[in-house]
């Protein structure tokens, strides 16, 4: 059981917007940044936002992060076909010393 | 271009121990964090702990306190991270990825291995 929960699954159809919900508590996202990681099968995690809203280079701006209170959520514009894969989010944990990760969402582009 | 390199698959039997490889090229291995994190198969990430290379300092998630060991050697730009006593459910991916932040309030892992697996079967 993950300390951030996160929806099993999402989808969209290519062109549509897509969000995603992560909700934490007051050690975690509350009182923290939250980042979130894209991972295709067979591959490493890749981030794809961090400090909350921040593109690391080369994340296209059709990725965006937003945090409110604990919880925060990732959108994804003009969805595409090679973004079907697993999105996590993560954030430090001050009670934990440490980062606690989502269960992940599962997209898939209809 | 900053990589980290990890070591090949990995097939042990209950009770025994694994050490995995992170090699890292590219960038000072010294100024950056490392942190463990692993994946069993169809599922999510879990945290293992980080590291500090300068230091050879470890924290460990309280899951894995007394049975893993993070150790590094700084002359060949490689960390070590070994499990003991190993299970079934040890049986997953271990990543090792570079933290562009200082553990504390924020972790930014920005770049990975490409992951080891460890099957943990009789």
């Amino acid at each position: 059981q993950s300390v951030l929960t996160q929806s099993p699954s999402a989808s969209g159809t290519p062109g549509q917007r897509v969000t995603f919900s992560c909700s934490g508590s007051s050690s975690n996202i509350g009182s923290n940044t939250v980042n979130w990681y894209q991972q295709f099968p067979g591959t490493a995690p890749k981030l794809l936002i961090n400090r909350n809203n921040q593109r690391p280079s080369g994340v296209p701006d059709r990725f965006s992060g937003s945090k409110s209170g604990t919880s925060a959520s990732l959108a994804i514009s003009g969805l595409q076909s090679e973004d079907e894969g697993d999105y996590y989010c993560a954030a430090w944990d001050d009670s934990l010393n440490g980062p606690v990760f989502g269960g992940g969402t599962k997209l898939t582009v209809l | 271009q900053v990589q980290l390199v990890q070591s090949g698959a990995e097939v042990k039997k209950p009770g025994a121990s694994v050490k995995v490889s992170c090699k890292a090229s590219g960038y000072t291995f010294t100024e950056y964090y490392l942190h463990w994190v692993r994946q069993a198969p169809g599922q999510g990430l879990e945290w293992m702990g980080w590291f500090n290379p300068n230091s050879g300092g470890a924290t460990y998630a309280q899951k894995f306190q007394g049975w893993v060991t993070m150790s590094r050697d700084k002359s060949i730009n490689t960390a070590y991270l070994e499990v003991n006593r190993l299970r079934s459910g040890d049986t997953a991916v271990y990543y090792c990825a570079r933290d562009i932040a200082v553990p504390g309030t924020e972790v930014d892992l920005d770049v990975w291995g490409q992951g080891t697996m460890v099957t943990v079967s009789s």
